[in-house]
């Protein structure tokens, strides 16, 4: 298994550009999640996802958008880039099962790390 | 949502124990206590949780205090390659959907 893979690892954008971010799991997750890391902060939810077509905000969704289709893939849009988004953005997955059974820890990926100047 | 606070850093002698302790004493009864560590910008990597027995594995061991407002890591024999950042994180669950909510972090550093 790959686990948890998040591309591109760097990226530079200019302010107002547009941008994806894509995070992809192969270990039939259900849960997913969105973090940013400001340097040398602790990690801020963006948004999260319990499943194929259901999403919602995080601590910090302002300037985000997600979606997931499918329950391997989460990607996060960034719209109109600004310079309060440069930070690195990890994306996560965990299995949550019925109530009783068996859950699994936070898997992370390895991270985007993206400048917006 | 619970939140937890932990020292900003600390310091341990190689194969010694680190203490790395965390106050969550907003917790709910239904919520675990999650520890990941960062090591230089990667991705966290799980330890280990709990919810309100003391819990160990290969990594390190968990102990939980009865009112369960805090807890506190313990790496038993420090090494060098145990230096990295270390967050106490809560597990909210919020009418069965979970969400994990990470503090400041522990920034630890083994010495040789």
């Amino acid at each position: 298994n790959a686990g948890v893979t998040q591309t591109p690892k760097f990226r530079i954008l200019k302010i107002g550009q547009s941008m994806t971010l894509q995070c992809a799991q192969d270990m039939n997750h259900n849960y997913m999640y969105w973090y940013r890391q400001d340097p040398g902060m602790g990690l801020k939810l963006i948004y999260y996802s319990v499943g194929a077509g259901i999403t919602d905000k995080g601590e910090v969704p302002n300037g985000y958008n997600v979606s997931r289709s499918t329950t391997e893939d989460f990607p996060l849009r960034l719209e109109l880039a600004a310079p309060s988004q440069t930070s690195v953005y990890f994306c996560a997955s965990s299995y949550k099962g019925a109530a009783g059974s068996y859950n699994s820890p936070l898997h992370f990926g390895n991270g985007t790390r993206l400048t917006v100047t | 949502d619970a939140k937890t606070t932990q020292p900003p850093s600390m310091d341990c002698a190689e194969g010694r124990a680190a203490n790395l302790p965390c106050n969550h004493s907003t917790i709910s009864g239904n919520e675990y206590v999650y520890w990941y560590r960062q090591i230089h910008s990667q991705g966290p990597q799980y330890i280990i949780h709990g919810l309100k027995n003391n819990e160990t594995n290969e990594m390190a061991s968990l102990i939980i205090t009865e009112d369960r407002k805090s807890s506190t890591l313990i790496l038993p024999h420090a090494t060098l390659r145990d230096t990295a950042v270390y967050y106490c994180i809560v597990r909210v669950d919020t009418s069965g959907t979970y969400k994990y909510i990470f503090g400041t972090g522990t920034r630890l550093k083994v010495l040789a």
